[in-house]
């Protein structure tokens, strides 16, 4: 089963408005990344929350993390164009830590 | 460029048969994951390897294996085929020497498509 579960599936706005996208999960975490993947290519880190941490900031993008509700958002301010890609959370599991497991992502069209 | 290197690009065989998906790691990185990617099932990881062991396994299939090298290198065996494995296959690595919890962050190569057919 899935641990992480983004929230839309897909979203479509105007180049400059803000994009927001959820993310909930089921267990206990040590931390939660987001990533960027473009159509057909590899994903792309953005940014990686600590279970200790609220709030993350990159540029334009924001990440909050709410442990109790095992939930996060991502935050996409001034959208581009060049934003449109799928947006995927990740959690670790596992004994290790290090069983990284994806939601099924958010689609994000950016329209000029 | 993540500095993760997959061959072959594109991969297209027949049902039954079985192939050999390579990946090379960053430059120094330890750990070696293994994804598959497809519409329905989403990214699914497989397997992980560190330094040469296996660390973690997920939903891996029993006619799929993988090794990690002493070079580091990495190869995901998928062998009798069928039409359900068409899919795009990440490999991906991170540096693996964090102790734990290890918040490492992956870099994902730019995956090989296969195309059972």
């Amino acid at each position: 089963s899935q641990q992480g579960e983004e929230d839309p599936q897909a979203l479509s706005i105007q180049e400059g408005e803000n994009a927001t996208m959820n993310c909930s999960y089921k267990t206990s975490i040590n931390n939660l990344q987001w990533y960027r993947q473009n159509s057909g290519r590899g994903l792309v880190h953005l940014i990686l929350i600590r279970s200790n941490e609220r709030e993350k900031h990159s540029g334009r993008l924001r990440v909050t993390l709410d442990t109790s509700k095992k939930s996060s958002s991502l935050l996409i301010t001034a959208s581009r164009a060049a934003d449109t890609a799928s947006y995927f959370c990740a959690t670790d599991a596992g004994a290790y830590g290090q069983n990284f497991v994806f939601g099924p992502g958010t689609r994000l069209s950016v329209l000029p | 460029d993540s500095g993760v290197t997959q061959t072959p690009k594109h991969l297209i065989t027949a049902t039954g048969q079985r192939v050999t998906l390579r990946c090379s790691p960053r430059s120094g990185d330890l750990s070696v994951y293994w994804y598959q990617q497809s519409l329905d099932q989403g990214l699914q990881f497989l397997i992980q390897y560190y330094n040469g062991e296996e660390r973690a396994k997920g939903n891996i299939l029993e006619r799929f294996s993988a090794q990690q090298f002493p070079d580091l290198h990495s190869e995901l065996n998928l062998s009798s085929l069928e039409l359900g494995d068409s899919a795009l296959y990440f490999c991906a690595s991170s540096a693996g020497d964090s102790p734990p919890p290890f918040n490492e962050k992956l870099f994902f190569g730019s995956g090989t498509q296969l195309s059972v057919l």
